[in-house]
């Protein structure tokens, strides 16, 4: 079975331009995660989603940044404007369930983020 | 306060010796469970071992045990007989919530030969 998927691996954009990272889970997660990782701050939760809800985004850094899930196979992370400082890796991950337990989180690869 | 601590930034360690990697936790919960994920210098998150508060037996996974001291607030991360690959940073995390994991910031791990 396919791991979480995530595009582009890479990504290269100027001040300013709208950026749009992909998800897409395991098939039957139900709970799908985004994560940004930077050396500064380290691995930090932006938002997660439960069958296809938001359900914290208290992680969301501004108002540039929103995220969807349209359906329960697809999710976007969308950055508008973008700002040097949003570079980072942008992780999508998921779970059968997001309680409490030993619901392993399953990592994408990552989006590397340049913002110029 | 942080979450979770890991006081090691970096570590070099022989290969085939055991390693130790420290991690405290600061919750209220009663419920929780604790990961270990380790990143190598590919970037990809590897989740290597879980341990629930409720769990009376540190858990094992093949390499990897994790030494769960509830008391303390700790859950350690130990790799038995170390070999070049495990070459990695590693990362201590907590669930005390439905939701996403809380991670610390990390330790280098260096295996020498």
């Amino acid at each position: 079975d396919a791991g979480v998927i995530q595009s582009p691996r890479h990504e290269v954009t100027e001040m300013g331009q709208e950026v749009t990272l992909r998800c897409k889970p395991i098939s039957g997660h139900n709970s799908l995660f985004w994560y940004r990782q930077t050396m500064m701050r380290g691995l930090e939760l932006l938002i997660y989603f439960n069958n296809n809800v938001p359900i914290d985004d208290s992680g969301m850094p501004e108002d540039r940044f929103s995220a969807k899930m349209p359906n329960a196979s697809f999710s976007t992370l969308k950055i508008q404007p973008s700002e040097p400082r949003d570079s980072a890796v942008y992780f999508c991950a998921s779970s059968p369930i997001a309680g409490v337990g030993s619901y392993e989180q399953y990592f994408g690869p990552g989006t590397r983020l340049t913002v110029t | 306060a942080q979450k979770i601590t890991q006081t090691q930034p970096g570590m070099f360690v022989q290969e085939k010796e055991a390693v130790t990697l420290d991690c405290t936790y600061d919750t209220s919960d009663q419920s929780y469970g604790l990961f270990w994920y380790k990143q190598p210098s590919s970037g990809e998150m590897i989740f290597l071992i879980y341990q629930g508060s409720y769990d009376e037996q540190n858990a094992t996974e093949g390499r990897y045990s994790l030494n769960f001291q509830k008391a303390r607030k700790s859950a350690n991360l130990v790799i038995s007989a170390s070999q070049l690959g495990d070459s990695a940073m590693y990362f201590c995390a907590m669930r005390d919530s439905p939701g996403g994991l809380t991670f610390g910031k990390g330790t280098h791990l260096i295996i020498q030969p």
